[in-house]
């Protein structure tokens, strides 16, 4: 299995809302990391997890909160976003320590309203 | 901190031709590594080619090729025999070393991007 698996692939909510977007890989990847990419604009980091402990938080908002339970699966919690944070939100791996590049999934379209 | 400028916002091409994108960076750092990512309409980010900054060859992966001026901070990226499939959007990034605790653990740094047209 070669594939970041995100879900849902598109998810509208309302800004009181509770929702959570899921992230998953059986590569053996001990590196897992959140994106958020605005249309025709390069994706923009907002977590790192190495061996499941947060490595970076590049100063995101509490509304979004990351998790992640195993080395297989990451978790991105959303709570009272704002329109502003429609995006795409993209989950990579990698092997932590050696640079081979990421393994991205296909995203999750977020639409709040 | 590094940064990436991808100088072409929109490139276009016809079918079969060859195209060049053009990437540059600025570093302080004397080992990293770059990368040409393509996402088309999919969305999924895809790794095309990988260059390690202490290797002079020029990496080459089938009709994709890149040239690496270490010294101009240069990391071009050619494509040849383009075909419709490459149409896409294409990001050039950059990535430290592997510093594990330290703030250039893991992250890509990403140019702008530049959208390519294949013409048929």
């Amino acid at each position: 299995d070669t594939e970041v698996t995100q879900t849902p692939k598109h998810l509208v909510m309302g800004m009181t809302n509770k929702k959570s977007l899921k992230c998953e890989q059986h590569m053996g990847h001990r590196a897992m990391y959140w994106y958020k990419q605005k249309a025709k604009k390069p994706p923009e980091l907002m977590f790192v997890y190495s061996y499941e402990k947060l490595s970076i938080n590049e100063s995101v908002p509490s509304r979004f909160s990351p998790e992640c339970p195993n080395s297989s699966l990451l978790n991105l919690h959303l709570h009272a976003l704002q329109p502003e944070d429609s995006a795409l939100y993209l989950c990579a791996s990698s092997p932590a320590g050696v640079v081979i590049g990421y393994t991205f999934g296909s995203g999750t379209r977020l639409t709040v309203v | 901190a590094q940064t990436v400028t991808q100088s072409q916002p929109e490139m276009s091409v016809q079918e079969a031709e060859t195209v060049t994108l053009s990437c540059t960076y600025d570093t302080s750092e004397s080992d990293y590594y770059l990368f040409w990512y393509k996402q088309p309409p999919s969305r999924q980010m895809i790794l095309v080619i990988r260059q390690e900054a202490y290797k002079q060859q020029n990496a080459t992966e089938n009709r994709f090729s890149v040239n690496f001026q270490k010294a101009a901070k240069s990391f071009s990226l050619k494509i040849s025999d383009s075909q419709l499939g490459d149409a896409a959007m294409y990001f050039c990034a950059y990535r430290s070393l592997p510093n594990a605790g330290g703030t250039s653990y893991g992250k890509l740094t990403f140019g702008q991007g530049t959208i390519l047209t294949v013409h048929p």
